[in-house]
């Protein structure tokens, strides 16, 4: 079956600007995941979306924010971009129940100039 | 100090040779995951578990929850096996994920 896929791949904005990230989980998913990696930071949970609902929410100002839809589709987006928010962004998909393991897209690589 | 330590941070094998990493964690825990990550970003989940050990293939991953303490072994090491692994623990609620630094591993031929 297909696995989780992310798009764009690459993407380059300039500060200030805003940026919307899609991620389609595995078919029969319902909890989508997204995650931060910087390399000073490394790997940061972002949010967690379940049935169009954020159950879980990492450390982030409110510039992050994301949306799940009603297929489990999400996205997530990032208004008024700094430098800083140059990163890798991943998604993970599971069932959604406990201990369930997680699935990960290629991940979408954002650069901010 | 990191809620998820790993070790080493970097390692270099010949091929065939056996190989460890270790992950000490500080905080309680729900489960705990061993990922794998390729140049380009990708990563693909290789063990989650909570208890006892799972083995696939050439990897075997431990856990003692009492010592908060996990290995992931690799038997008859392979240049493909070459990657950064990446611990990360689970507190009880999906997906909010805390992870170690990784350790890079890189194997000779």
């Amino acid at each position: 079956k297909a696995g989780v896929t992310q798009t764009p791949r690459y993407l380059i904005k300039t500060r200030g600007q805003q940026v919307t990230l899609s991620c389609s989980p595995i078919s029969g998913h319902r909890s989508v995941s997204w995650y931060q990696q910087t390399p000073g930071q490394g790997l940061q949970f972002l949010f967690e979306y379940f049935s169009e609902t954020q159950r879980n929410k990492g450390n982030f100002p409110g510039r992050f924010s994301g949306r799940q839809f009603s297929n489990s589709r999400s996205e997530m987006n990032v208004s008024t971009l700094e430098l800083g928010d140059s990163a890798l962004y991943l998604c993970a998909s599971s069932l959604g129940a406990t201990y369930t393991e997680a699935f990960f897209g290629q991940g979408t690589r954002l650069t901010v100039v | 100090k990191n809620e998820v330590e790993q070790s080493p941070q970097n390692l270099t094998a010949q091929e065939g040779e056996f190989i460890t990493i270790n992950c000490s964690y500080s905080v309680g825990i729900s489960a705990l995951h061993w990922l794998q990550q390729h140049p380009g970003g990708g990563i693909v989940s290789l063990f989650m578990l909570s208890s006892g050990k799972k083995k696939h293939g050439r990897l075997i991953a431990t856990i003692n929850i009492q010592e908060k303490h996990s290995s992931l072994h690799i038997t008859a090491s392979h240049p493909r096996d070459s990657a950064v692994y990446i611990c990360a623990v689970e507190r009880g609620s999906q997906g909010n994920l805390i992870f170690g630094k990784g350790t890079k591993l890189s194997v000779k031929p």
